[in-house]
């Protein structure tokens, strides 16, 4: 039981290029969300997702989109970095609307 | 949207001490929930609070859901060199507690000098 895995770990894009955060869970939860930390900053929503086929925006959607084809996946994509999307993402699942949270361990981004 | 005001943004202690941290709202909460994130690592629940008053304990961790329903506490005894990480405060301001509602605070660093 692997939980939430994401990759890659570290990724270094040059602006303008595109990307995609990889996430997939083994633990069989509908809801899978995705979050950006900046330093000092504390944890910010993205887009979540209550089930396949189904997505939403969070807070701070503008730059991102998301797909949710299955119960497991949940990709976010960068179509045209740029310098502030340089964070460090997490994507995370739950079993319920308000049960505890699961984090992958986070993926490392730099837009330069 | 809300805000959670997290207290103090870092702190530097030796191995044994007891460390406390705080976190306030500007607005009523019905949910509290205090997550560590290790380094290289995403968050990880320690510690959840769903009624005003509760107190719970988690080993050596002991979080406190203010009567006034506006803050919490997080308490920490005896120190020790794996407690080092990020602590942060969490919480839902909506009755319901949904996840996509969920606010957190900016973190409070903590460093254990061995």
């Amino acid at each position: 039981n692997a939980g939430v895995t994401q990759t890659p770990k570290f990724r270094i894009l040059k602006i303008g290029q595109s990307m995609t955060l990889q996430c997939t869970q083994d633990m069989n939860h509908n809801y899978m969300y995705w979050y950006r930390q900046d330093p000092g900053m504390g944890l910010k929503l993205i887009y979540y997702s209550v089930g396949a086929g189904i997505t939403d925006k969070g807070e701070v959607p503008n730059g991102y989109n998301v797909s949710r084809s299955t119960t497991e996946d949940f990709p976010l994509r960068l179509e045209l970095a740029a310098p502030s999307q340089t964070s460090v993402y997490f994507c995370a699942s739950s079993y319920g609307d308000n049960s505890p949270l699961h984090f992958g361990n986070g993926t490392r981004l730099t837009v330069t | 949207g809300q805000q959670l005001n997290q207290s103090p943004q870092s702190m530097f202690i030796q191995e044994g001490e007891d460390v406390s941290m705080n976190c306030t709202s500007s607005s009523i909460f019905n949910t509290w929930l205090w997550y560590k994130q290790d380094p290289g690592e995403g968050p990880v629940l320690l510690i959840a609070l769903y009624k005003a008053g509760e107190l719970t304990s988690n080993g050596r961790l002991t979080a406190q859901f203010g009567i006034t329903r506006k803050d919490s506490f997080l308490n920490i005894s005896a120190s020790i060199p794996s407690d080092v990480g990020i602590y942060f405060c969490a919480g839902h301001a909506n009755s319901g507690g949904s996840n996509y509602k969920l606010t957190f605070g900016k973190g409070t660093l903590l460093t254990v000098n061995p």
